[in-house]
């Protein structure tokens, strides 16, 4: 079992309609969780960085971390065809700067 | 905002040559740079921890003596693929922390597509 679960997609919406991104876990002891965006042929982009339980909201842009369940989730509102990528959840045992470990990235698309 | 630069963004190579791959950090200091591999539909998986001014932690399974990694300044570290083949066609990205607290987030560089003929 991998550490970290991630549906792979693709995943195809319309615009305009709310995305639900989500990764399960197994080891409890995980505290710090991301959600990066990737786009073809680039690097990740952090999008979201959020520590323990709880919500954070950026924009259109909200984490969810649900530590007794094991399960996050990314919600895009309003979404657009620019929201078109990969998106990693990554998340690590003591602090953003050490080991990460990710998820293997949903592919998602945003038609017009 | 915080970036980290790669260069080159693709290169192609022949079997057993050796390429260099550099990684900046372009408005802040970055003690600790980080090397991971990607390959197509896959996450990416640490290689590397890069220590400036010491030697590098290398990941279980990965060959440091293939895997060559410099970190000689605050802002630059470099990762050389001595002898490359086919099988290390990938693509290399890495990160580096913004901040010096253990919690700082991770950015990374926009990746180095490696293809070895």
């Amino acid at each position: 079992q991998k550490e970290v679960e991630q549906d792979p997609g693709p995943l195809s919406v319309p615009e305009g309609a709310i995305v639900s991104l989500n990764c399960t876990y197994s080891n409890s002891a995980f505290q710090y969780f991301m959600w990066y965006r990737q786009y073809s042929r680039k690097g990740p982009e952090l999008l979201m960085y959020t520590y323990s339980s709880g919500n954070k909201e950026d924009g259109r842009f909200t984490a969810q971390v649900d530590k007794s369940s094991k399960y996050i989730s990314l919600f895009i509102r309003d979404s657009q065809p620019s929201d078109s990528a990969t998106y990693l959840c990554a998340m690590t045992l003591t602090g953003g700067g050490n080991k990460l470990t990710f998820g293997t990235g949903t592919q998602l698309k945003v038609e017009l | 905002g915080a970036v980290v630069s790669q260069h080159p963004s693709w290169v192609i190579c022949k079997s057993g040559t050796s390429v260099k791959i550099e990684c900046r950090s372009l408005d802040f200091q970055a003690t600790t740079m980080f090397w991971y591999r990607q390959f197509p539909k896959q996450s990416l998986m640490l290689m590397a921890t890069s220590n400036e001014g010491s030697k590098a932690t290398y990941e279980q399974g990965v060959e440091k003596d293939k895997f060559l990694i410099n970190h000689a300044s605050l802002t630059l570290s470099t990762l050389t693929v001595t002898s490359a083949h086919p099988e290390d066609s990938s693509f290399y990205i890495c990160s580096a922390r913004v901040g010096q607290a253990a919690n700082s987030p991770l950015h990374f560089g926009n990746g180095t597509r490696l293809t070895v003929t």
